[in-house]
C-alpha cells in the first residue's frame, strides 16, 4: 500500500540549531514529491518538488533532498519565523497522498 | 490576484443539516481540490476536478457532493452533517495534474 509518513511529530530548536526532517514513502514509480509549509489557522504553501533520487532544491535556510526512499528537509540555523507544521506529499494516479506533517518550533 | 477563496471561515452546523462551502479561484487553474485536515492526520482527499463538468472521487468522498460549472468555482456540499465531518476543509487549485497546488484558506466546520 502506498504511504507517506514523516519524523519526527515535532521538533523544538533553539534559534540557529540546524536540523532534519525526514519523509519516508513507499510509492512504486514516484512521480513528484513535494514539501509545504503550514502556519496555524491557514492553508498549506508550497515549498519545493523534488522528481528524481539525487535532487536537491533550496530556498533560504531550507533544502530539500530526494533518494529512492526518502526525502530530508534541511533547516539550517533556523529562526523563530521557521516556526510551522511542514507537510510533504507524493504524487499517486496524479493526486497528493499527505503525511502527517512536522510541526517545527524555534526558540528565540 | 486572490488565489483562492474560501467561505465560510467557521461554521457551526447541527447533526443533519446541510451546507455547501464554497471555493472560488482567479488563477484559470483547471484542476481543483477539496481536503479535510484533522488534528494530527494528513490533508485527506474529498473529491477532485480536472476542468469544468469533469468531478471524481478522492479518499474520503462519503457524506459529500461536489459540481464544478466554471472553471473558477468548485463548491462542497454536505447533505446530512454528522460529527465525524468536524474538520478543517481546504481548496485547492493547481495548473496540471498535482504539481504544485494553491491552497485556500480553509473553512473549521463543527457538527454538533
Amino acid at each position: 500500500e502506498d504511504q507517506v509518513t514523516q519524523s519526527p511529530e515535532a521538533l523544538r530548536l533553539q534559534e540557529g540549531e540546524s536540523s532534519s526532517l525526514n519523509c519516508s514513502y513507499t510509492v512504486s514509480g514516484l512521480r513528484g514529491l513535494f514539501w509545504y509549509r503550514q502556519d496555524p489557522g491557514k492553508g498549506p504553501e508550497f515549498l519545493f518538488t523534488l522528481y528524481s533520487a539525487g535532487e536537491e532544491k533550496e530556498k533560504e535556510r531550507l533544502k530539500a533532498t530526494l533518494t529512492k526512499k526518502e526525502s530530508f528537509l534541511h533547516i539550517t540555523a533556523p529562526k523563530p519565523e521557521d516556526s510551522a507544521t511542514y507537510l510533504c506529499a507524493v504524487e499517486i494516479d496524479y493526486k497528493l497522498s499527505f503525511g502527517a506533517g512536522t510541526t517545527v518550533t524555534v526558540r528565540a | 490576484n486572490a488565489g483562492v477563496t474560501q467561505t465560510p471561515k467557521f461554521r457551526i452546523l447541527k447533526i443533519g443539516q446541510s451546507m455547501t462551502l464554497q471555493c472560488t479561484q482567479d488563477m484559470n487553474h483547471n484542476y481543483m481540490y477539496w481536503y479535510r485536515q484533522d488534528p494530527g492526520m494528513g490533508l485527506k482527499l474529498i473529491y477532485y476536478s480536472v476542468g469544468a463538468g469533469i468531478t471524481d472521487k478522492g479518499e474520503v468522498p462519503n457524506g459529500y457532493n461536489v459540481s464544478r460549472s466554471t472553471t473558477e468555482d468548485f463548491p462542497l456540499r454536505l447533505e446530512l452533517a454528522a460529527p465525524s465531518q468536524t474538520s478543517v476543509y481546504f481548496c485547492a487549485s493547481s495548473q496540471g495534474t498535482a504539481r504544485e497546488q494553491y491552497f485556500g484558506p480553509g473553512t473549521r466546520l463543527t457538527v454538533t
